[in-house]
C-alpha cells in the first residue's frame, strides 16, 4: 500500500523568506512523486514531479523540491516567498507500475507581507 | 483554451434526486478520473478510465456511476442524493505515468 504523510496542517512564513512544506512518503517499490497547488475556489494545479534522475526538481513558480530516498521524503521549497504563493499544497505519490495517486492531507501555506 | 473543463460548477439539490456531473479534456490524454474533495479538503480518488475502460473503482457507493462515451469525456451520475455526498467533486486527466491535470471543480450541496 502506498501513503503520504505531510506533517505539518499549517506553515507561517514572511515574505521574502524561503520556504519549507514537509512530505514524506511510503510506497513498496519505486515512488512516482507529485507537487500540486490548490487555491481557494480552483482545481488543483501541477507544480513538479520526481519520477526518476536529478534528486532535485525545479518547478512552476520558482518552486523545487528534493526527493530523498533514505529519509522517504520529498519536501517543497522555494528560496523567497510570495505573499501570492499562499495556498493550499499538495504532496501524491503513485508507485511505478501503478494507476492510483495517493494524496497527502494538504499543507496550508501562508505567507505574510 | 481549457484543459480539463467540468460543468457545472455548482450543483444545489435536494436529497433523493438524481444529478450528473460532466467532464471534457481536450489534452489528447488517455486516462481520466474522477476525485472527491471533502469539507477537510481531503481528496480521494473515486474512479479511473483509460481508454473507456474502468481500471479503478474505489470503494463507492453504487449510487455512483461514470460513463465514457469516448477517451475526452468522462460523466459522473449519481443516483438518490444524500447529504454526505456534499462535497466538491474534481475531473483529471493524464497519459499514462505522468502528472495529472485537473478540472475546476464542481461544488454539490444536497440540502
Amino acid at each position: 500500500a502506498q501513503s503520504v504523510a505531510q506533517p505539518e496542517d499549517q506553515v507561517n512564513v514572511a515574505e521574502g523568506n524561503p520556504l519549507t512544506v514537509k512530505c514524506t512518503y511510503s510506497v513498496s517499490g519505486n515512488p512516482y512523486l507529485f507537487w500540486y497547488v490548490q487555491y481557494p475556489n480552483r482545481g488543483l494545479q501541477f507544480l513538479l514531479k520526481y519520477i526518476t534522475g536529478d534528486n532535485l526538481v525545479k518547478g512552476s513558480y520558482g518552486f523545487e523540491a528534493e526527493f530523498n530516498k533514505s529519509q522517504t521524503s520529498f519536501h517543497l521549497k522555494k528560496p523567497s516567498a510570495l505573499v501570492s504563493d499562499s495556498a493550499l499544497y499538495f504532496c501524491a505519490v503513485r508507485e511505478a507500475g501503478y494507476s492510483t495517486l495517493t494524496f497527502g492531507k494538504g499543507t496550508m501555506l501562508l505567507v505574510s507581507p | 483554451d481549457t484543459a480539463v473543463s467540468q460543468t457545472p460548477k455548482y450543483l444545489v439539490t435536494q436529497m433523493g434526486n438524481d444529478k450528473s456531473i460532466k467532464c471534457e479534456q481536450n489534452l489528447g490524454h488517455d486516462t481520466m478520473y474522477w476525485y472527491k474533495q471533502d469539507s477537510k479538503k481531503f481528496l480521494k480518488i473515486m474512479f479511473s478510465y483509460n481508454n473507456k475502460e474502468l481500471i479503478i473503482n474505489e470503494t463507492v457507493p453504487n449510487r455512483f456511476s461514470p460513463k465514457s462515451p469516448d477517451k475526452a469525456h468522462l460523466n459522473l451520475h449519481i443516483n438518490s442524493l444524500e447529504l454526505g455526498d456534499s462535497a466538491v467533486y474534481f475531473c483529471a486527466s493524464s497519459q499514462v505515468e505522468t502528472e495529472q491535470y485537473f478540472g475546476p471543480g464542481t461544488r454539490l450541496t444536497v440540502t
